[in-house]
């Protein structure tokens, strides 16, 4: 099945600064990749998404990169904010029906 | 936007007791719905998924004789914690793929399950 890993599982940046979470994942027919925001007791918030189709995809502030040959895939989050602040989760799926599998998770602290 | 509910938001029982949990899609329907679980600090686990209809598929290592699950309607699952135990402890989350857009998934808010 599919393996998805993440890097950091923590992150403290200055307010303005820039933060950047990677991923990698196993199956090479993984073709969607979400990322999503949790806070405490929350559920989980599709903050931007990429398919296996396209390299790079931006929102704002927000973007994602996708290398399928290298099987990774990065979050990067400019001119962070405190309410950027929550544990990040990217993941994995076929698409469709098909389940999701998770990474492990990073918590992001930006510090005002 | 598709919207999912959970009910109820948080339980507490005794252990040894069952626990029903209900997850509905509010404006669309699910042919098929996840469940994940969560404990603190760490990341979800699907647990198992929904097919109305039909039975459930469990993840590996998951009891389903423990954790029952039936899909009674395109817009209603229920995950069942049979003889709760401190263990099963958790927050619970549902999801539901859109219909339009098949792989955006749309997570119901969560049943936080203390088990005493």
């Amino acid at each position: 099945g599919e393996n998805v890993e993440q890097h950091p599982s923590t992150l403290s940046v200055q307010e303005g600064d820039s933060a950047v979470i990677k991923c990698t994942y196993s199956d090479s027919a993984s073709n969607y990749f979400p990322w999503y925001k949790q806070e405490l007791g929350k559920r989980p918030q599709l903050i931007i998404d990429i398919r296996s189709n396209v390299g790079e995809k931006k929102d704002q502030r927000i973007a994602v990169t996708l290398n399928k040959t290298a099987k990774h895939f990065s979050l990067h989050i400019t001119e962070t904010q405190p309410e950027d602040s929550a544990v990040y989760f990217c993941a994995a799926t076929h698409g469709g029906y098909q389940k999701v599998t998770f990474g492990t998770g990073t918590k992001l602290q930006v510090i005002p | 936007g598709a919207v999912v509910s959970q009910h109820p938001s948080r339980v507490i029982c005794k252990s040894g007791t069952s626990v029903k949990i209900e997850c509905r899609s509010l404006d669309f329907q699910a042919t098929t719905m996840f469940w994940y679980r969560q404990f603190p600090k760490q990341s979800l686990m699907l647990m198992a998924t929904s097919n109305e209809g039909s039975k459930a598929t469990y993840e590996q290592g998951v009891e389903k004789d423990k954790f029952l699950i039936n899909h009674a309607s395109l817009t209603l699952s229920t995950l069942t914690v049979t003889s709760a135990h401190p263990e099963d402890s958790s927050f619970y989350i549902c999801s539901a793929p859109g219909e339009g857009q098949q792989e955006t998934q749309y997570f119901g808010p969560g049943t936080r399950l203390l088990v005493l």
